[in-house]
């Protein structure tokens, strides 16, 4: 079956430093892939997706990148910033014909950025 | 545009009873879709509605049924209620049965006791 792995929290940077948080998937055929961001007490939030091999997916200053060899989508951002604070989720999705499959969701990654 | 919302907010309810959770989608929505998010978790499938129909299923006992209506509204049942079942049930509205993107609610607070 599906599934998504990603690095294991909390992650506590400095603010200007670099983040990188390791996803790796695993699923059949050529899922879309995704970030979503989850601050305290709110719902989740579509951060960027990429859905075919080597895209690029970008947003407020995060990026991702499409890996099939690797099967993996690593997200970075150049500076981090104290409200850039929450819980990251990776999350894949496949297409069969039946149309859309519900998310697959990685455990979660809670980062941390102190001033 | 109100986006998805959901409603009640927070909901505490005994071992053994029913609760009915309630979803809105966002505004040109037609597809809905409901996720257990547990304590430190990621969000699990539970379904998704298309055309008031269940269309996919994740891997969720039958005590959890839904429903969505002519208005694409939906609503998640779930029945003999365990305190395993204590989460945050999110809704996520997306266009068509292939919408690429998800748009969630800020969630139901279920609390079994």
């Amino acid at each position: 079956g599906n599934s998504v792995t990603q690095m294991e929290g909390p992650v506590t940077l400095s603010e200007e430093a670099f983040l990188t948080i390791n996803c790796t998937y695993t699923a059949t055929g050529y899922p879309s892939l995704f970030w979503y961001v989850q601050y305290p007490g709110e719902g989740l939030q579509l951060l960027l997706k990429a859905t075919k091999a080597d895209d690029k997916g970008s947003n407020k200053g995060f990026e991702a990148t499409y890996r099939k060899e690797t099967t993996s989508f690593h997200l970075e951002k150049g500076s981090v910033q104290v409200s850039d604070s929450a819980v990251y989720f990776c999350a894949l999705r496949r297409y069969s014909g039946g149309g859309a499959d519900g998310l697959t969701f990685g455990k979660g990654t809670h980062l941390i950025i102190q001033p | 545009d109100a986006g998805v919302t959901q409603s009640p907010t927070h909901l505490i309810k005994t071992r053994g009873q029913q609760v009915t959770l309630r979803c809105s989608p966002k505004s040109g929505h037609d597809t809905v879709s409901w996720y257990q998010q547990a304590l430190g978790q990621g969000p699990q499938f539970i379904f998704q509605y298309y055309e008031e129909e269940e269309r996919q299923r994740g891997n969720f006992p039958d005590r959890f049924s839904g429903h969505q209506f002519p208005n694409y509204s939906s609503e998640l049942n779930v029945n003999a209620l365990l305190l395993g079942d204590s989460a945050l049930y999110l809704c996520a509205s997306s266009r068509g049965a292939e919408g690429t993107e998800a748009f969630f609610g800020q969630g139901t607070r279920l609390t079994v006791v």
